[in-house]
Formats: C-alpha cells, structure tokens, sequence
C-alpha cells in the first residue's frame, strides 16, 4: 500500500541541539517527497521537496530510496522551529492526475 | 486578499442541516483540493480539480458534495453528515496538478457535526 509514516507524534529537544524528523514512505514508483510546516495560528506551508535539494531555514531533506526515507533534519534547532511537521508523497496517477498524501505529522518543540 | 481563502471559519450544524463552505484562491491556479484534517488521523485528501474537472475523488462518501464552478472557487456542499465528520477542512491550490507542485493552503474551516 502507498503510504507515508511519521514514527513520532511529538520530538521535544533543547534550542541548539540537532533535530531529526522521520519520515518513511512506502511507493512502487518513483517518489516525489515534500516537507510542509505549520506554525501556530498559521496555515500548512511547504518547507522543501526533495527534488529542489535545498536548505530551507536550515533544515535539509535527503531522500534515501534503500532505506525509503526523507528524514528532515537541522544541525541546531531554534525555538521558532516549534511547529507541526508533515512529511507528503505525490503520488502519480493517469495522464494528468495524481494526488499528495500525508503522513500523520510530527510536533516538534524546541525548548529553551 | 491574495492566496487561498475559505469560510466560514467556524461552522456548527446539526445532523439534519445543508451547509456550503466556500473556496477562493486569488493566486490564477488551475488546481484545487480539499482536504480533511481530524485529530487523530492524517491529512486526508477528498477531492481534486483541474481546470475544474474533478481528476480525484478519495472514496468521499456522498454526503459530502463538491462543487467547482471556475478554477478560481471551490465549493463543498454538506448535508446529513455525522457527528464523526467534525474536523478542519483545508482548501488547497496549486499551479497544475503534477509531482513538484507547491500546494498553498487555506486557513481551513473547522466543522462541528451536533
């Protein structure tokens, strides 16, 4: 089954300690992974896809098809940081279709 | 207002009422979804349109009743739903419906089914 999973409900570390969101996914063709955020009282935003390989507010995204993953990582993580994490798939559909699903997302809280 | 805006922003009905919650995204899209987001599940998606066709429907029951007039609104017609169909209802939209589109969200509607 296609899917997408996010292990943990909620990661809780201190301001400057490295993060790491998880994220797995499980699609027979080739994926198309994404990170969207959302801070308090704000709306879900994309973070970063993996096909831009880019560094977003300091957090990087590797997808690693071996292990089937796209971890979400930050060497030091800030308290502006603290938002809901969703990991997504596009999956692929015919012709000019497809949809993006998500995994159940991560808390993250960065202390002081 | 730019982006992709929704109301109401709050809406509490009973079992046996018809309500709409209304769309509208300003950003010259030719995608629209709707997505439902609950407490303990993940983010669900219930209905995709391009260019006002609707390409995605998630085995949504037919109680709720999707709407897309043009590409730039959206609509999700509601009636006899249940208690259990109480969650945030996100709009979303996006340039065209392919691998690395940006979706941009609404700030969602959030139902309570009585």
């Amino acid at each position: 089954a296609q899917r997408v999973t996010q292990p943990e409900k909620l990661l809780s570390v201190f301001k400057g300690a490295p993060v790491e969101l998880k994220c797995n996914y499980s699609y027979s063709g080739s994926p198309e992974l994404f990170w969207y955020v959302q801070y308090s009282r704000q709306r879900l935003q994309l973070l970063l896809r993996h096909i831009s390989r880019e560094s977003i507010k300091g957090f990087t995204a590797d997808l690693n098809k071996g292990e089937t993953s796209f971890h979400l990582k930050k060497p030091f993580a800030q308290e502006e940081d603290s938002a809901m994490y969703y990991c997504a798939l596009y999956l692929h559909g015919s012709g000019n279709t497809g949809k993006l699903i998500f995994g159940q997302g991560t808390t993250l809280q960065v202390k002081p | 207002e730019t982006g992709v805006t929704q109301t109401p922003r709050h809406l509490v009905m009973g079992m046996t009422n018809k309500k709409s919650l209304k769309c509208e995204q300003h950003l010259g899209h030719n995608a629209m979804y709707w997505y439902k987001q609950s407490a303990k599940k993940p983010l669900e998606l219930m209905f995709v349109y391009n260019f006002k066709e609707q390409t995605e429907n998630n085995s949504v029951p037919s109680r709720f009743s999707p709407e897309c007039p043009n590409s730039s609104h959206l609509f999700l017609h509601l009636h006899t739903l249940q208690p259990e169909d109480s969650a945030l209802y996100l709009c979303a939209s996006s340039q065209d419906v392919g691998g690395n589109e940006k979706l941009f969200f609404g700030s969602g509607t959030q139902l309570s089914v009585l």
